[in-house]
């Protein structure tokens, strides 16, 4: 099946530093990832729809100079928190649309704990 | 009024029991219809997927789907304590849009 990788799966970071987010598909191309981020005991909220080789389309509410999110190939997006303060720490999950495939299907990766000092 | 509306719990149920998962919507343009399961601390993973009404079986999981009521409903049946997790309703308007979500379900079986 298909398989969507995180990396790293867990950071802790002092406040005002960046950290860079990996989401890889392992077997197929994705032209369209998705970042969510899922607080305690609540749902997914998607913070951007990243297209590959084009800008990302953020949500409303989503400072887009604060995440950054680059899709440079068609198995790879990355979300940049920069300056990150202790509200960012959340857990952070992407997942990908398999673009060879006529159904709506995402598939997810396994989400990254950010934590901020 | 959120788009979608799902009953946190925490649901807990001895195993072997049916269990019901239900979640209500407000956009009577949604088309695609899923249920994820989520253990803790990592993705989720699609269970069932159901375009427009009716029901879907697969294994002991049953989704259903009532757009007159705007609502559907996971059952499953001979509950498993591996089924221990949190179940995130999800739904979107067409293929290539956006994903709405519940909030997800925590359900606790009891061996």
């Amino acid at each position: 099946g298909a398989v969507v990788s995180q990396h790293p799966s867990w950071v802790i970071c002092k406040s005002g530093t960046s950290v860079k987010i990996e989401c890889r598909s392992l077997d197929f191309q994705a032209t369209t990832m998705f970042w969510y981020r899922q607080f305690p005991k609540q749902s997914l909220m998607l913070m951007a729809t990243s297209n590959e080789g084009s800008k990302a389309t953020y949500e409303q509410g989503v400072e887009k100079d604060k995440f950054l999110i680059n899709h440079a190939s068609l198995t790879l997006s990355t979300l940049t928190v920069t300056s990150a303060h202790p509200e960012d720490s959340s857990f952070y999950i992407c997942s990908a649309r398999d673009t060879f495939q006529t159904y709506n299907e995402q598939f997810f990766g396994p989400g990254t704990r950010l934590t901020v000092l | 009024q959120k788009e979608v509306e799902q009953d946190p719990g925490p649901l807990s149920v001895p195993e072997g029991a049916i269990v019901s998962l239900n979640c209500t919507y407000s956009n009577s343009a949604f088309q695609y219809f899923m249920w994820y399961r989520q253990y803790s601390r990592k993705g989720p993973e699609l269970l069932m997927y159901t375009y427009s009404s009716g029901n879907k079986e697969d294994g002991r999981f049953t989704a259903q789907v009532d757009k007159s009521s705007k609502y559907i409903s996971l059952f499953i049946r001979d509950s498993q304590p591996s089924d221990s997790a949190t179940y995130l309703c999800a739904m979107c308007v067409g293929a290539g849009n956006q994903f709405y979500f519940g909030t997800g379900t925590s359900l606790t079986v009891i061996p």
